[in-house]
């Protein structure tokens, strides 16, 4: 398995803002993925975040709204850009191994709030 | 395109009843298929993870079967208890794409 931490855990912010969700991971991963669980809703892939290039996004996801990076391995960052009360969900980090069958593993998620 | 359902969407039940859950999908050319389990508000846990080449797997209480033909997978929980309690999600990989996931059958278990 794999020990994925995100940070924050939760966080409130006003219309118009930006945040930026870490996620780290305890071991060098192959993939990793962003995403996004409105109230009540299951998960929606948002994104598989590359290690040295472009995130590939899903569709109805664009860079300009969620980029993404991902300097090496073991940590990836999502941010959410120009926010509305829309983007009120929670966003999960997710990873896993070739060579284990895909088996995959999240972080704890982050709750965000857009007042 | 990959799609997954899951049957009941809630689920009440007295403590120490066995259960079933029901996870179904449109394409059988799956490479795996992962039960999961998310406490309200918190990430998900990874419970059970079936290859495409095997027909079920065990963890204690919990068993997953996979009938890839039919496309459907159950995930059988014995002697149910409240701690139990919690939305379960099954999760399908098709080979060289992403994971989709269903719905979700959220479970509660009653002292």
């Amino acid at each position: 398995s794999a020990v994925i931490s995100q940070k924050p855990s939760r966080d409130i912010c006003q219309r118009g803002t930006s945040l930026t969700i870490q996620c780290q991971v305890d071991s060098q991963v192959t993939m990793m993925f962003w995403y996004r669980q409105q109230p009540g809703q299951s998960l929606t892939l948002i994104a598989t975040a590359n290690q040295g290039s472009e995130a590939t996004y899903e569709s109805g996801f664009v860079i300009d709204k969620f980029p993404i990076s991902r300097p090496n391995l073991t940590f990836s960052t999502l941010t959410v850009s120009n926010m509305s009360p829309e983007d009120s969900s929670i966003y999960l980090c997710s990873v896993a191994r070739t060579g284990a069958y895909n088996e995959q593993f999240f972080g704890p998620g982050t709750r965000l709030t857009v007042l | 395109k990959q799609e997954v359902t899951q049957i009941p969407a809630a689920l009440s039940v007295p403590e120490g009843e066995n259960l079933v859950l029901n996870c179904s999908f449109t394409d059988s050319a799956i490479y795996n298929l992962q039960w999961f389990r998310q406490d309200p508000g918190k990430g998900l846990t990874s419970l059970l993870l079936i290859q495409s080449s095997q027909r079920e797997q065990t963890s204690g209480r919990l068993n997953a079967s996979l009938d890839k033909s039919s496309g459907r997978s159950t995930l059988y929980i014995a002697a149910s208890q409240p701690g139990d309690s919690a939305t379960y999600l099954c999760a399908v990989n098709n080979y060289g794409q992403n994971f989709v996931f269903g719905p979700g059958t959220r479970l509660s278990v009653l002292p």
